[in-house]
């Protein structure tokens, strides 16, 4: 069974950092890519950003909202994804949900269960 | 950026009734549309790809259609357990990676 994992979520103040953390188990890890996507308190769902697999360079996409402020990683050997998250804002405050990638080109078959971020004084 | 729009916002159906579920984007993505359900305190999961195939586990009253811009989720004859937000993202332009504001399906 597939299963995602999201950890590392809380409150932190504005400016300050924070890491995600996903662990993946079920599925050979290192054979897709994997996405970070956010739902903010009573909205929609954003893409923010990809990891490809190592067959596709492992390289990294983000949205525009976040692009030079978070960071995707990935460790194959430990199936864990990442997202860094630096200079937070009071409007990254959401539900940050791990999702696995079908493809490219990539929808999302698997989702995590999510992790609440807070971002507020 | 392709912006994918939703409609309506919100759908009051009876249980036992079709519902029928639009989505637009603002520049073709062919057949690279995928839905998703999600209810409320979980995470979204994956109904149809490739705009019209199942996911797996999916019950056959799910169908997708349409190609291009136009986009259409029905759920033939509604089940106490599919009310809930559905969304539509395309997957053909990227990045980013982009969904639709979400249709409510409530009950009337």
């Amino acid at each position: 069974e597939v299963q995602l994992v999201e950890s590392g979520g809380g409150l932190v103040q504005p400016g300050r950092s924070l890491r995600l953390s996903c662990t993946g188990s079920g599925f050979t890890f290192g054979d897709y890519a994997m996405s970070w996507c956010r739902q903010a308190p009573g909205k929609g769902l954003e893409w923010i950003g990809f990891i490809r697999s190592r067959l596709y360079g492992g390289t990294t996409e983000y949205a525009a909202s976040v692009k030079g402020r978070f960071t995707i990683s990935r460790d194959d050997s430990t199936s864990i994804a990442y997202l860094q998250m630096n200079s937070l804002k009071t409007e990254d405050t959401a539900v940050y949900f791990c999702t696995r990638n079908w493809g490219p080109p990539y929808y999302f078959d698997y989702w995590g269960q999510g992790t609440l971020v807070t971002v507020s004084s | 950026e392709i912006v994918m729009t939703q409609s309506p916002a919100t759908l009051s159906v009876s249980p036992g009734e079709r519902a029928t579920l639009s989505c637009r984007a603002s520049q073709s993505v062919g057949s690279n549309l995928a839905w998703y359900q999600q209810k409320p305190g979980q995470a979204p999961r994956l109904l149809i790809y490739g705009a019209f195939t199942r996911a797996t586990g999916i019950p056959a009253r799910f169908s997708g259609s349409g190609s291009g811009t136009e986009f259409t989720l029905t759920i033939s004859s509604l089940q106490s357990e599919d009310f809930a937000v559905y969304y539509c993202q395309q997957y053909n332009n990227w990045p980013p990676l982009t969904f639709g504001g979400g249709t409510k399906v409530e009950i009337k």
